[in-house]
């Protein structure tokens, strides 16, 4: 199957820093999302964003689909923006479940 | 506009139990997909209900069953409770209308202790 695979595991950064996180996957896709779970276990949408750039707010992600990756930027980080970011591939129709990567926790330190 | 619901929030059982757990999904949505999430890990997909039939099949063990009511609300069963079964259940929604899905969204999930 797919593989999905994350970097860096672990980050730790001053409140005020930028950082970018990867998603590299091993096969082609037709949906590529990207998640941030909360402490609680919640996992909130942040892109639907199979190619191409979109941003929100102080965030953004691009995926480069030929290439087989994607990254999410943060800027001006927040403590709030701790927790663990995933993204998750789907490959393609009639498959359609997500495959989650390792997952990268992110803490903030004020 | 209600998002994706699921209950109970907590369960503790002991091993060889039985369980069902519930999930409703967000107004509009027609498909119901089910997640396992072990301690430190990503979701592992189990199954995906749409016209109350399941669609699809992750990798796990026919102890774990599913239904999908015309409301279009699911349910998870896992007979025989493991150890192992301890984990983050979570229960994601999408619209499969023409025939792609796009975004899914999740529930807050269930945690789920086996004694």
């Amino acid at each position: 199957g797919i593989q999905v695979e994350q970097s860096p595991p672990d980050l730790i950064l001053q409140e005020g820093a930028n950082s970018t996180l990867r998603c590299n996957f091993s096969d082609s896709v037709n949906n590529l999302q990207w998640f941030h779970q909360n402490p609680w276990g919640q996992l909130i949408n942040l892109f639907y964003i199979p190619s191409g750039t979109k941003q929100n707010g102080r965030l953004s992600a691009t995926t480069v689909a030929t290439e087989r990756y994607s990254l999410l930027y943060i800027s001006s980080s927040q403590t709030t923006d701790s927790g663990v970011y995933f993204c998750a591939v789907m490959i393609n129709f009639g498959n359609e479940k997500l495959t989650f990567g390792t997952g990268t926790r992110l803490t903030i330190i004020p | 506009d209600a998002g994706v619901t699921q209950s109970p929030t907590h369960l503790i059982k002991t091993r060889g139990q039985q369980v069902t757990l519930r999930c409703s999904p967000k107004s509009g949505h027609d498909t119901v997909s089910w997640y396992q999430q072990a301690l430190g890990q990503g979701p592992q997909f189990i199954f995906q209900y749409y016209e109350e039939e399941e669609r699809q099949r992750g990798n796990f063990p026919d102890r774990f069953s599913g239904h999908q009511f015309p409301n279009y609300s699911s349910e998870l069963n896992v007979n025989a409770l493991l150890l192992g079964d301890s984990a983050l259940y979570l229960c994601a929604s999408s619209l499969l209308g023409g025939g792609t899905q796009e975004t899914q969204y999740f529930g807050p999930g269930t945690r789920l202790l086996v004694l």
